[in-house]
């Protein structure tokens, strides 16, 4: 089955505390992407990978870093979570430069104390 | 300005109605258009592509005027199933070939029976 897959689901940690949330598709996707929804603001991209070794900043890339080293993994990394990362993040991934279809994983809520 | 503009709502609409909601762009190189819809607490889902011309998928019938720089969706004899948050999204890519979605907020819409 076609999918996109995120870990953990649910998060509660503290301030300060590094964390990695996953993810991984399994449809040969060049393009991939986080992004966090926040009520009255919709969804906002943290970052994005066009393939394998190339990143780029979205429009809220502070406080987050990303990799791309597989073509099916790309991890969203805090290294020092703040109050202000409390969110439900999503990843996404769809074919790059040929149709707009992204493919969203279930999300991640993430509660930083 | 806001890159993609919805209004919030929430439309409360009978069920059978018929309900339109536009959505507001403000690059007007932007290339692409879509329709996602998103349950609560679930992941977006694609909707209906938009293209040039209009088209239609069942109740559903998508515009786009490119001139007022603005795309709609229209649901018609709607049903208690459509109740959910409507995303308008807009692709641009640029010359580098980086590519770009931006997500509305959302339209609120709850169908009572």
């Amino acid at each position: 089955e076609a999918q996109v897959t995120q870990n953990p689901r649910y998060l509660i940690t503290v301030t300060g505390k590094k964390l990695t949330v996953t993810c991984s598709q399994n449809m040969n996707h060049e393009y991939m992407s986080w992004y966090r929804q926040d009520p009255g603001l919709g969804l906002r991209q943290i970052y994005y990978s066009m393939n394998v070794e190339v990143t780029d900043k979205g429009d809220v890339p502070e406080g987050y870093k990303v990799s791309r080293k597989e073509k099916r993994n790309f991890p969203l990394i805090l290294e020092s979570p703040s109050p202000n990362q409390t969110s439900l993040y999503f990843c996404a991934s769809g074919l790059a430069g040929v149709t707009g279809e992204l493919f969203f994983g279930e999300g991640s809520r993430l509660t930083v104390l | 300005r806001k890159e993609v503009e919805q209004d919030p709502g929430p439309f409360n609409v009978p069920e059978g109605a018929t309900v339109a909601f536009n959505c507001t762009y403000s690059n007007s190189a932007s290339q692409s258009f879509f329709w996602y819809r998103q349950d609560c607490r679930k992941e977006p889902k694609l909707l209906m592509s938009v293209y040039s011309s209009g088209n239609e998928d069942g109740r559903f019938t998508a515009q786009l005027n490119r001139a007022s720089q603005y795309i709609s969706l229209l649901i018609r004899d709607s049903k208690l199933s459509d109740s959910a948050t409507y995303l308008c999204v807009v692709r641009y890519i640029s010359n580098f070939g980086n590519e770009k979605l931006t997500f509305g907020t959302g339209t609120r819409l709850t169908i009572i029976p």
